[in-house]
């Protein structure tokens, strides 16, 4: 099975633009969850979805969005970019029978300038 | 607050002997424990879960200990590697909510020849 793919693998933004990020989970997962990884804070999760529904969020700003289409294809967007948003941002997905472990794409490397 | 901390930033083993990393964690009742390798720039790989009833996991040269009354978990790698060198990161979780799951900030483990 291919894994959990992530694109694009890097961007480089300016202040205040909007960007979104995309994840492919694993072929049969249906659970999509989003973290941003940054040095000092590591890594902090952002939101979750089950079947297009957002089922958590994490404590982000609501510039801070995402969506889950009906593959489970899932979309992160970041509105008004701020020079603190540059971080590795990853997606992780789960497989319905093993619901703790979760398996991470390669990130999405965002700078922000 | 809840709090998860790994015992160093950095740890620097020469190869063959056995690498101990630390996870330490207050204020916090997790269900499970995991944890995962991650390379730089890469996204963080599922290596081993134990749970809360369980003392001890294997797993080939891995090994994994969790003591609930200490609120402790140590991670060994027996016969270190070069290949071995990376970041670990413990994670807790009280339930599968992917909300849930708290991550340390990492230990950066080196093997040297």
């Amino acid at each position: 099975k291919a894994g959990v793919t992530q694109t694009p693998r890097y961007l480089i933004k300016t202040r205040g633009q909007q960007v979104t990020l995309s994840c492919s989970p694993i072929s049969g997962h249906r659970s999509v969850s989003w973290y941003q990884q940054t040095p000092g804070q590591g890594l902090q999760f952002l939101f979750e979805y089950f079947s297009e529904t957002q089922r958590n969020k994490g404590n982000f700003p609501g510039r801070f969005s995402g969506r889950q289409f009906s593959n489970s294809r899932s979309e992160m967007n970041v509105s008004t970019l701020e020079l603190g948003d540059s971080a590795l941002y990853l997606c992780a997905s789960r497989t319905p029978t093993s619901q703790e472990t979760q398996y991470f794409g390669p990130g999405t490397r965002l700078l922000v300038l | 607050s809840q709090k998860i901390e790994q015992n160093s930033e950095a740890l620097n083993i020469q190869e063959g002997k056995t690498a101990t990393l630390t996870c330490n964690y207050t204020n916090y009742s997790p269900a499970y424990l995991q944890w995962y390798r991650q390379d730089p720039g890469r996204g963080p790989v599922f290596l081993l879960l134990i749970r809360e009833n369980e003392k001890e996991k294997r797993k080939e040269r891995l090994k994994v200990t969790f003591d609930t009354t200490l609120k402790q978990s140590l991670f060994h790698i027996t016969a270190s590697q070069p290949a071995d060198s990376a970041t670990y990161l413990c994670a807790l979780g009280e339930d599968s909510s992917a909300s849930k799951i708290i991550f340390g900030s990492g230990t950066r483990l080196s093997i040297r020849p």
